[in-house]
């Protein structure tokens, strides 16, 4: 089965360029989708396809794709950012089904 | 506009079977698939399965066999049991839909509910 991985903390400065990997066989396969999860609440789609934004979703939030590594890059990082970010995709090799990554934590320095 | 609650006990004995109910306002049941996904705290994410309007059923592998998922359409509720429960499945426990007509994505989450497993 296929497995994701992020590295477990990310810390920028405001302003900066926050850029928050995933890798994984899967991502070759099948789509990522990215959430945002603040302490308390539950995770909000931020990226959805590789790379679409939802509506209401600020335009410093953008994704890319590049093989088996997807990236969530948030550019100009506002300190209302920093939060936990799960990247998601799907294990399709046997029986399919939803995997996470392990999260990320964001800290705006 | 849609919503979800999750209510059940928030505590459960070791071997015993975890019950949750999710509630859904604002959405018709036959436009989404039906999530569950859980939190053990301060790790990440697991999906644990969804349920069509149908009754249809898909779960992770690793939690099939303990697992069950079932609607009732007509209280616009599904609902969760976990059976043969260990600390290990100590977890906030979410509700999510998926759009059958959308992009993939968890669109709308329940605010979650922990429950501890413990004697």
């Amino acid at each position: 089965s296929y497995e994701l991985t992020q590295p477990p903390s990310v810390s920028v400065s405001p302003g900066q360029m926050a850029r928050i990997t995933c890798s994984g066989d899967a991502l070759s396969k099948q789509h990522a989708y990215w959430y945002q999860q603040k302490p308390g609440q539950a995770p909000v789609v931020v990226i959805y396809k590789d790379n679409e934004r939802p509506s209401g979703i600020p335009e410093r939030f953008s994704g890319s794709t590049s093989g088996t590594t997807v990236t969530l890059t948030i550019s100009g990082v506002q300190a209302e950012d920093e939060a936990d970010y799960h990247c998601q995709s799907a294990d399709s090799s046997g029986s399919y089904h939803v995997i996470f990554g392990g999260g990320t934590k964001l800290t705006v320095l | 506009q849609v919503q979800l609650q999750e209510s059940g006990p928030g505590l459960v004995k070791p071997s015993e079977t975890l019950s949750l109910i999710c509630t859904v306002s604002g959405a018709s049941m036959n436009t989404s698939f039906w999530n569950w996904i859980r939190q053990p705290p301060g790790k990440g994410l697991e999906w644990i399965g969804y349920i069509h309007y149908s009754g249809g059923t898909h779960y992770h592998p690793s939690l099939k066999t303990r697992v069950t998922i079932s609607v009732d359409t007509d209280k616009k509720q599904f609902s969760l049991k976990l059976t043969s429960v260990t600390p290990a499945d100590t977890a906030v426990y979410y509700c999510a839909s998926t759009s059958l007509f959308g992009e993939g994505d968890f669109d709308y989450w329940g605010q979650g509910t922990l429950v501890t497993v413990s004697s």
